[in-house]
């Protein structure tokens, strides 16, 4: 009940395209969703991040989507750039618990 | 401002050798945390602390140590590494454990145990 669902594994996609990354979580407990993007050799750092009482929050080209019925949640990348390539996390969250639950990661590859 | 310090970067330990691996921060943060990131399996709370003097398990603490004695450090030991230690550990930080507050990274350290 503690997972967090993620996919794909990896995606690739052209240059001005959008990526979509999927996650899906069973702890209806949870309470914030933050998105992390990681490049090579470099440490996660907090991409955006959205609580279950709206359905979306759009940063920029970023968009997360959520859907608590279905307890699933996305990221969206609009207009994807060679630059955006790395590897994406989700994660979830309870308040209270300081201990974020991570999916396995989605690695990224745009083209150019 | 550095933010999240780890050393070393890289570390190679024959089976049964100890290390510790420190991470600072400047940000004056309360909590810190250590993971560790393995392939396909993503990131994996080891151990955390919610401020100086405290240290809690997380979800894969079996064969780790930590310490919290000053604020800014926290410290991750491995008293007789074993090949599946083998991975990148990520330290981090956050002002307050609260699900809000940011969790920021150092660079990480790639340990293999040989």
């Amino acid at each position: 009940q503690q997972q967090v669902k993620q996919s794909p594994q990896s995606l690739i996609v052209q240059k001005g395209g959008i990526s979509i990354i999927n996650c899906a979580y069973e702890n209806t407990a949870f309470d914030y969703f933050p998105w992390y993007q990681q490049f090579p050799g470099k440490g996660p750092a907090l991409l955006i991040a959205i609580r279950p009482d709206v359905s979306e929050k759009k940063e920029g080209r970023f968009t997360i989507s959520f859907n608590k019925s279905a307890k699933q949640f996305s990221l969206h990348i609009m207009d994807s750039q060679p630059g955006d390539s790395a590897t994406y996390f989700c994660a979830a969250d309870t308040s209270g618990t300081y201990k974020y639950i991570f999916g396995t990661g989605t690695r990224l590859k745009v083209l150019a | 401002n550095a933010g999240v310090t780890q050393t070393p970067k890289f570390r190679v330990l024959k089976t049964g050798q100890s290390m510790t691996l420190l991470c600072a921060q400047d940000m004056n943060h309360e909590y810190m945390y250590w993971y560790r990131q393995d392939p396909g399996m993503g990131l994996r709370l080891i151990h955390y602390s919610v401020g100086e003097g405290t240290t809690a398990k997380g979800e894969v603490p079996d064969g780790y140590n930590v310490s919290r004695l000053k604020k800014q450090n926290f410290l991750l030991g491995l008293e007789s590494a074993a090949p599946s230690q083998t991975s990148v550990y990520f330290c981090a930080s956050s002002w307050r454990g609260a699900p809000t507050d940011t969790q920021y990274f150092g660079p990480g350290t790639r340990l293999t145990v040989l």
